[in-house]
């Protein structure tokens, strides 16, 4: 039974460039989460999705970001004309339901804006 | 800002030793609280989790402490090994689902 699978493992986009970060949850698990880990720093909550739905994205930068979760498929988190600031481990999981008593994580990708 | 602070940010214990690694937190609607593993290159791994109506729980040599009208909690790593190096975060639970992490502590376990 596979964990949680992130793809790419490490990426590196020129400023200005497109990124797009894949997660394919856990099987049976519906419902997905995206953290960002900024270097010396806890993850950070971005957004929730259950398939075609985005439930919460209150942590999503409101510009540049946007996540989807299709019905057939993987996650996608998705970040146009990339900055440098936007450098940083970039975290999913994923639960069987919503109310959780823990989430499985996947090992990440490592975004670097050159 | 930080709802969840985590202290210290590092710490270095000899094999054998107590790891002690502290939160606190201010948000009253935090209703579950776990802790993450993490190595290097890899996610954090969920590894003891509490809730607020119970005052310590533990599992294996890894137990958590937690204070409800201080609100704060605490991980303690018994007889700490190499292989407990890592860094580890606290964390706490509100809308069911959101997670508010620590900023983390990195253990270094010495031989």
């Amino acid at each position: 039974n596979a964990g949680v699978m992130q793809n790419p493992r490490h990426l590196v986009r020129r400023r200005g460039q497109e990124a797009r970060l894949r997660c394919s949850p856990m099987k049976g698990h519906s419902h997905v989460y995206w953290y960002r880990q900024l270097p010396e720093e806890g993850l950070k909550f971005m957004v929730y999705l259950q398939k075609e739905n985005i439930i919460d994205e209150s942590g999503m930068p409101k510009e540049r970001f946007s996540a989807e979760f299709p019905k057939e498929g993987p996650s996608i988190l998705r970040i146009q004309q990339v900055v440098r600031g936007d450098s940083a481990a970039y975290f999913c999981a994923s639960s069987p339901d919503r109310v959780n008593y823990g989430y499985t994580f996947g090992s990440g990708t490592r975004l670097t804006v050159v | 800002q930080q709802q969840v602070k985590q202290s210290p940010q590092s710490l270095i214990v000899q094999k054998g030793g107590i790891s002690i690694i502290n939160c606190a937190y201010e948000n009253t609607a935090f209703d579950y609280f776990p802790w993450y593993q993490q190595f290097p290159g890899k996610g954090p791994a969920l590894l003891i989790a509490i809730r607020p109506d119970v005052s310590e729980k533990k599992e294996g040599r890894f137990t958590i402490s937690f204070n409800k009208s201080a609100k704060q909690f605490s991980l303690h790593i018994m007889d700490s090994q190499p292989g407990d190096s890592a860094t580890y975060f606290c964390a706490a639970r509100t809308h069911d689902y959101k997670l508010s992490f620590g900023a983390g502590t990195t253990v270094t376990v010495r031989a």
